[in-house]
Parts: structure tokens; sequence; C-alpha cells
């Protein structure tokens, strides 16, 4: 199935620094979510974009949603032990029965 | 919590079998989206349920079917299981008019099949 260009793959830092990734696509989207994932629990929905150039935060988190519709980014800053897991995109393009297309995921982990 | 429920959390099943997964969806929430997760891989979508009809499907075999009922609950069925069916099995829920796109996802159900 499709899917969007995550990276990077994985991550191992220090606590305390800050994470940055990111979604590319060859398609537009109209929305972009980002998730994190505890190993065998669902995805949690972490911040949802919805305008071309919007910057949101929760948090220690903030993502964009990039001028042309084909990228975002989540920034971490600050990390802590419990921010390890896995950090999905997921784009919604409204035409396309409004399902979710998804990354292959950023692996995190957090050294204290 | 995001209100999606998930039944069963775990299940082992034997190929050939079939199997059901429940979905209790939150409430206000119209549409409920099936996706298959397998290990180390982001999930992929099954098919959506709005107002009881298919509203879409994924790359899956007809043997992938589901039912939403009026309260717009939905089960996952899947008949002749393989082997690669084995993965977690993800509900999420939307409310499919409004102008958020959010999706709100249970727990999840891990399948294996052996």
């Amino acid at each position: 199935g499709q899917q969007l260009n995550q990276s990077p793959q994985s991550m191992f830092i220090q606590e305390g620094e800050d994470v940055s990734m990111n979604c590319t696509s060859s398609s537009i989207f109209n929305t972009w979510l980002w998730y994190k994932q505890d190993p065998g629990e669902g995805p949690v929905l972490l911040i949802a974009l919805y305008k071309a150039g919007e910057l949101t935060s929760n948090g220690r988190l903030t993502a964009q949603f990039g001028i042309t519709r084909k990228d975002s980014f989540l920034n971490i800053s600050a990390s802590i032990p419990s921010d390890v897991g896995i950090y999905f995109c997921a784009g919604v393009n409204a035409g396309n029965n409004r399902k979710l297309i998804w990354g292959l995921g950023t692996s995190l982990a957090v050294n204290p | 919590e995001t209100g999606v429920t998930q039944s069963p959390t775990h299940l082992i099943k034997t190929r050939g079998q079939q199997v059901t997964l429940r979905c209790s969806s939150q409430s206000g929430h119209n549409t409920v989206s099936w996706y298959q997760q397998a290990l180390g891989q982001g999930p992929q979508f099954i098919f959506q349920y709005y107002r009881e009809e298919e509203n879409g499907r994924g790359n899956f075999p007809p043997r992938f079917s589901g039912l939403q009922f009026p309260n717009y609950s939905s089960e996952l069925n899947v008949n002749a299981l393989e082997l690669d069916d084995s993965a977690l099995y993800l509900c999420a829920s939307s409310h499919a008019k409004g102008p958020n796109t959010e999706a709100f996802f249970g727990q999840g159900t891990r399948l294996t099949v052996v």
C-alpha cells in the first residue's frame, strides 16, 4: 500500500536533547497527523495540522504543515525517558475516503 | 484514553480458521476504520465503514470483511486465516463529516495465527 517517506528510521539520543523527524510525500494532503505508539498499544494522536504553513505545539512537541502540503516535521524539545516509542506521521486526503496514509515510523530511544 | 475499545486484546487462531474482532467507537463518531499493522511496519488501511456501509477499501482480499452496527460499533471478520494474517489489528473512529479528520485508535487486537 501507499506509504509516506519518514525519516530518520531510528534515533538514539541523550536525555535533554532535542529531536527532529519529518515526513514527505509525492501527493498533497489536506491534513497531517502525528502519532506515538508504544509497544503492543494503539497509536495515540499527538498533533493534528490542517492548514499549509500551520505550526502547532503540544507541550514540548511542535509540528509544522509544510507550505507545499507534501511534507511535515515534528520536533521534540528537551527529551525525557518517557518519550521513548515509535512516532508515525499520517496524511489525510479529503478525497480519499479520509483514510490515513502512514509513514513507516521513527523509533526513538532516550538514554537517561 | 480515546474512548475506542477493542476486543479481544489478544487472540491465537489456527490456520484456516475464522476470526471476528470487535470495536466500539468513540461517542459521537460515526466512522470506523480498520488497519492491519505487521511487526515493525506502519498501519495498513483495510477498510472504512460510515453509517453501516463500506466507504473505501484497501488492498486486502475478500476474506477480510466487516460490519458496522446502528450504534456505530464495528466488526472485522477474517476467513480462512493464513500465517501472514498475524498482526496487530487497529480500529480507529472519527467523525466523517466534521472539519477535523482526526482518527482515534483503540489499543488493538494482537492476532497470532499458528
